[in-house]
């Protein structure tokens, strides 16, 4: 089974700092990889993908991911950091099952922005 | 405007009653899945279907039942017999047409509170 985790469950950074989340999954077959953002009581919204191809893929609202297959990892980036950007994200990695096309999410992690 | 309802956004639940969770979409999606998340578990798999009339159990369906008699629906129904129900539950779809990498596009959610 494929698996994610996620370092740090909790990340503060200043206005206009860098923002750096990251994120490792296991996978036993090239994987397609996924970032979701979650604001208070809302549902995910995808924020980039990684399927094929160029391995660093840009995303909405500034974000961007590195695909790192020795490193086996996926780090979500921004180079500014925006009050908006207060939210819970989530990596995933997609799994072929029988029954159709299944994520495996990561645990998360909160990213606080201060002013 | 396409996309994913459920309803209701609330739900408060006595011990030992059943209660359905509505999810609808209107993307002509051909899978549906529903997620549980609780604070730092991130979301995890209850059921998943494919097609009308087919689902499969996911990481955690003890306590929970589902159909699929129409493509754009799938409810949930929590028993009794799960044992933690309160969570923030999240419906999601997705296109499968074959591709490993497509998108699941996510509801808004439903808070489920057991009283």
């Amino acid at each position: 089974a494929q698996s994610v985790t996620q370092l740090g469950s909790h990340v503060s950074v200043s206005e206009g700092a860098l923002v750096l989340l990251r994120c490792n999954y296991s996978s036993s077959v090239p994987p397609y990889l996924f970032w979701y953002v979650q604001y208070p009581n809302q549902g995910l919204q995808l924020l980039l993908k990684y399927t094929t191809g160029a391995t660093l893929v840009k995303g909405i609202n500034g974000f961007e991911a590195e695909f790192k297959k020795s490193e086996t990892s996926f780090h979500l980036t921004k180079p500014s950091a925006h009050m908006s950007d207060a939210a819970e994200y989530f990596c995933a990695v997609s799994e072929v099952t029988g029954g159709g096309n299944k994520l495996t999410f990561g645990t998360g992690t909160q990213l606080k922005v201060e002013l | 405007d396409g996309g994913i309802t459920q309803s209701p956004k609330y739900l408060f639940r006595k011990e030992g009653q059943n209660v359905t969770l509505s999810c609808e979409q209107n993307l002509n999606h051909d899978a549906m899945y529903w997620y549980r998340q609780d604070p730092g578990q991130g979301l995890r798999l209850i059921y998943y279907s494919q097609i009308v009339n087919d689902f499969q159990k996911g990481d955690i369906a003890e306590g929970y039942s589902v159909s699929r008699e129409k493509k754009e629906s799938f409810p949930l129904t929590v028993t009794s017999a799960q044992k933690n129900p309160t969570a923030f539950y999240l419906c999601a779809s997705s296109n499968l047409a074959g591709d490993l990498y497509n998108e699941q596009f996510f509801g808004p959610g439903t808070r489920l509170t057991v009283l």
